[in-house]
């Protein structure tokens, strides 16, 4: 039972465009979501998150959207650098319950020059 | 500040054999928690350590374990190792139950 998913597992965009990820989960305790960044054989990057109090949450590029109601949450990544192309993973929590993060699947970002 | 710190970064063992891993934290944090990470199942919670006591724990076999030291430095061990164990072993700390900020990993190859 994947409790959080991400549908898409590659996006390519091009350069200076918008970059639009998508994460849907079906957990309605959790409480807490991140967005991580990663690469081949190196730990995940902590990039963004958003506690289930908020539905926007703002840091230089990145924004992460969350919908509460369609357990549905989104990181938006505006203007698309190249650096920007890695794997990024959603990842959710129920705080109260210590720090267990469930990841999704990851999507594979590739932004072209 | 220092970034969480894994060692080994690499390891080779065969069937059978057992492995320990260590993760040093954050300085200042307490939570320390290991991921698994394979091709097949992503990334999967191992377990959390919270002031030296194990707080969370994920659905793994018995063969994985772990420790916290008094100085929040944390170990995990493997028994009899399987070929399926090979995966990239992530350790992250956090303050409390807030933000995790991961390692860059240990990969673990099981011959």
């Amino acid at each position: 039972d994947q409790q959080v998913k991400q549908n898409s597992p590659s996006l390519s965009v091009q350069e200076g465009r918008i970059s639009i990820l998508n994460c849907d989960y079906t957990n309605s305790m959790f409480d807490y979501f991140l967005w991580y960044k990663k690469y081949p054989a190196e730990g995940p990057t902590f990039l963004i998150s958003i506690s289930s109090i908020k539905d926007k949450n703002e840091d230089g590029r990145f924004t992460v959207f969350l919908n509460k109601s369609a357990k549905h949450l989104s990181l938006h990544i505006v203007p698309s650098q190249p650096g920007d192309s890695a794997v990024y993973f959603c990842a959710a929590s129920e705080v109260h319950a210590g720090n267990m993060l469930t990841f999704g699947g990851g999507t594979r970002l590739m932004v072209k020059p | 500040k220092a970034g969480v710190t894994q060692t080994p970064r690499y390891l080779i063992k065969t069937r059978g054999q057992q492995v320990t891993l260590s993760c040093s934290p954050i300085s200042g944090h307490r939570s320390v928690s290991w991921y698994q990470q394979t091709p097949g199942q992503g990334l999967q919670f191992l377990f959390e350590y919270f002031s030296e006591t194990q707080r969370n724990k994920g659905n793994f076999p018995g063969r994985f374990s772990g420790r916290q030291f008094s100085n929040s430095r944390s170990e995990m061990n493997v028994s009899t190792l399987e070929l399926g164990d090979s995966a990239l072993y992530l350790c992250a700390s956090s303050l409390l139950a807030d933000t995790q900020y991961f390692g860059p990993g240990t990969r673990l190859t099981v011959l």
